[in-house]
């Protein structure tokens, strides 16, 4: 199986902070990767496919890249509905699987 | 407007047996996989397998691999997810997921709200 870390696990950050949050693959995925973000008793919510293309509706603060084994998520200046957990997932080979999360909190 | 509409709230008994469901509507259900999604209580999310509607061709995470059955009816565009004995373990949000095979970028696009399944005696 591909495992996928995620860096960090949690992270407290201002409103109108620049963001990174890292998914590390054991191996390479070309560029088969999702990003997604959930808010407490809610489904996740695609925002990245295909490493760095942004999914229809989601504001253009969010970003991705990376290829290979390396991918960043980026928020630029960061909003009060961004806090949410974020998720990576890779699509590259079976199993798919997911990051641990990384846990956005209000500091 | 494509939907995915999981069924209710399941409680059960450890050892019952369970069938959950999710009905996709607004596209061609056969074109697309639908994937399944497990999350634990305050925990994260857990990938555990796939179906493509049109021959049911199913593939499994190994960690769910005979611990569930995917399953599909194309007739009726619905995917299940089916137990045949409970354990307290399985208690979790159980979701399901549009999981690519269409036109474009349609892998993990559209989820849906999820089905809460508590087993507890």
């Amino acid at each position: 199986d591909i495992q996928m870390t995620q860096s960090p696990s949690s992270l407290s950050a201002s409103v109108g902070d620049r963001v990174t949050i890292t998914c590390r693959a054991s191996q390479g995925i070309r560029n088969d990767l999702n990003w997604y973000q959930q808010k407490p008793g809610k489904a996740p919510k695609r925002l990245i496919y295909a490493a760095s293309s942004l999914q229809s509706g989601v504001p253009s603060r969010f970003s991705g890249s990376g290829s290979g084994t390396e991918f960043t998520l980026t928020i630029s200046s960061l909003q009060p509905e961004d806090f949410a957990t974020y998720y990576c997932l890779q699509h590259n080979s079976y199993p798919h699987t997911f990051g641990q999360g990384t846990k956005l909190e209000i500091k | 407007e494509v939907q995915l509409v999981q069924s209710g709230t399941e409680v059960k008994k450890p050892g019952e047996s369970l069938k959950i469901s999710c009905k996709g509507s607004g596209y061609t259900f056969t074109s697309c996989w639908i994937g399944w999604v497990r999350q634990m209580p305050g925990k994260g999310l857990e990938w555990m397998g796939i179906i493509y509607p049109d021959d049911s061709d199913t593939r499994y995470s190994p960690s769910f691999q005979g611990q569930v059955t995917i399953s599909a009816d194309k007739s009726i565009s619905t995917a299940y997810l089916q137990w045949s004995s409970l354990k307290a373990s399985d208690t979790a949000m159980y979701y399901c997921a549009r999981w690519g095979g269409g036109l474009g970028p349609v892998l993990g696009d559209v989820w849906g709200k999820g089905t809460t399944v508590t087993v507890s005696s």
